[in-house]
């Protein structure tokens, strides 16, 4: 079946670097995309979403891009900060149904 | 702030034993979800309900049931737990923008 899933697993990134997390999405109907992170004992929670009729949305240090052409996905995080090891999760949504279907997620750890 | 809380944080049951886990949201959301969560596996959605009385199978319903009476709660029942039940159990609930918000988790273990 269609899912969401993410280039890898694992993702060590120094302190103060950009950090990078893709995903590749399969379903072209899918028109809303989330990213949510993940900290050790704690639910997800949101950072950031985008609609399929943007390629492009910004919030506080993150970028999220959408690629409809190779269905992919990514998470630009500026600056990195010890705070931001968690494992991230993208998810998408199909026209007309509030479910999500969710990736595997990545796994980022800070270095100092 | 959206507020989803979860009954419990630990749980621990024997195999055979209902097990009821609880979640309430305090937005007046429509919808709400019931997930569980293994490693490599990401979020799995086992049951969904989009208003009070309602509720529609997930990927993976099997071993369990729900129930919502009150908008504002959403019950997941696992009839007689096994030890392949054993899992991160999520609750999340959503409004029509499609973004949902989890509660903490409840991690039961099944022996």
């Amino acid at each position: 079946g269609e899912s969401v899933g993410l280039h890898l697993p694992t993702l060590s990134v120094q302190e103060g670097d950009n950090s990078i997390i893709n995903c590749a999405y399969s379903n072209s109907a899918s028109d809303y995309f989330i990213w949510y992170k993940q900290e050790s004992g704690k639910g997800p929670q949101f950072i950031i979403d985008i609609r399929s009729n943007m390629d492009k949305r910004q919030g506080q240090r993150v970028t999220v891009l959408l690629n409809k052409t190779v269905k992919h996905l990514s998470l630009q995080i500026a600056a990195t900060q010890p705070g931001d090891s968690a494992v991230y999760f993208c998810a998408e949504n199909i026209s007309n149904d509030y479910k999500l279907s969710f990736g595997a997620g990545t796994t980022v750890t800070v270095r100092a | 702030d959206v507020k989803v809380t979860q009954s419990s944080r630990y749980l621990v049951k024997r195999t055979g034993e209902k097990v009821f886990l609880e979640c309430v949201q305090d937005m007046d959301h429509e919808n709400m979800f019931w997930y569980r969560q293994d490693p490599g596996l990401g979020l799995r959605l086992i049951y969904f309900s989009y208003d009070v009385k309602m509720k529609e199978k997930g990927d993976i319903p099997e071993g369990y049931s729900v129930s919502r009476e009150k908008k504002e709660r959403f019950s997941l029942i696992l009839e007689s737990a096994s030890t392949n039940q054993t899992s991160m159990y999520l609750c999340a609930s959503s409004d029509t923008s499609g973004e949902q918000y989890f509660g903490p988790g409840t991690r039961l273990t099944v022996t």
